[in-house]
């Protein structure tokens, strides 16, 4: 069975720093991984996504992700913070490698941008 | 624009009754999805539907119903069964492609039991 575990609930920056959101995985398949962002009470809009194809990723905002297989993880990070990042990010797998169209979803890392 | 509409975007339902969301996408999207989002838990899913005509139960299924007569809508009934139906809803579509399915998400219904 294919999951996902985001090592952080809550993450505090300071505006201008970097941000670093933790995603490792466990996946029978070669998986396809998602990166998704939710500002409050809004849906879900795609940050990025690996599809074995380059395994550092670039998304949209400044965001870009590093697929390590041989540490099964797929950390979201973004070089300098912006207020406008504060949000809550979900790190996605797709089951059964994107055949069934299941997303395996993570609990959610709430990103807080200080001033 | 294209997209994926949820309406309303708040519902208040009473205990006992049935109420009914509703999910329109312009898209062109085979797949549709409907997920439940509860503080802390992420994301679960509670139908599928891959298809016209056919629809799947995902997760937490028990209590909730859908249809899937058109292309492009996807309403989803929460019925008196459901025992905990207060949460945020979310509706989404994809379509099949080679390198990886990609989904995208309406703006989620806020539903509340009183």
């Amino acid at each position: 069975a294919q999951s996902v575990t985001q090592l952080d609930s809550h993450v505090s920056v300071s505006e201008g720093t970097p941000v670093l959101l933790r995603c490792n995985y466990s996946s029978s398949y070669s998986p396809s991984l998602f990166w998704y962002v939710q500002h409050p009470n809004k849906g879900l809009q795609l940050l990025l996504k690996y599809t074995s194809a380059a395994t550092l990723v670039k998304g949209i905002n400044g965001f870009e992700a590093e697929f390590k297989k041989s540490e099964t993880s797929f950390h979201l990070t973004k070089p300098s913070a912006h207020m406008s990042d504060a949000a809550e990010y979900f790190c996605v797998v797709s089951e059964d490698g994107g055949a069934t169209n299941k997303l395996i979803f993570g609990t959610g890392t709430l990103l807080a941008v200080q001033p | 624009d294209g997209g994926i509409t949820q309406s309303p975007k708040y519902l208040f339902r009473k205990e006992g009754q049935n109420v009914t969301l509703s999910c329109e996408q312009n898209l062109n999207h085979d797949a549709m999805y409907w997920y439940r989002q509860d503080p802390g838990q992420g994301l679960r899913l509670i139908y599928y539907s891959q298809i016209v005509n056919d629809f799947q139960k995902g997760d937490i299924a028990e209590g909730y119903s859908v249809s899937r007569e058109k292309k492009e809508s996807f309403p989803l009934t929460v019925t008196s069964a459901q025992k905990n139906p207060t949460a945020f809803y979310l509706c989404a579509s994809g379509q099949f492609i080679s390198s990886g399915n990609t989904i995208y998400f309406g703006e989620g219904s806020w539903l509340t039991v009183v």
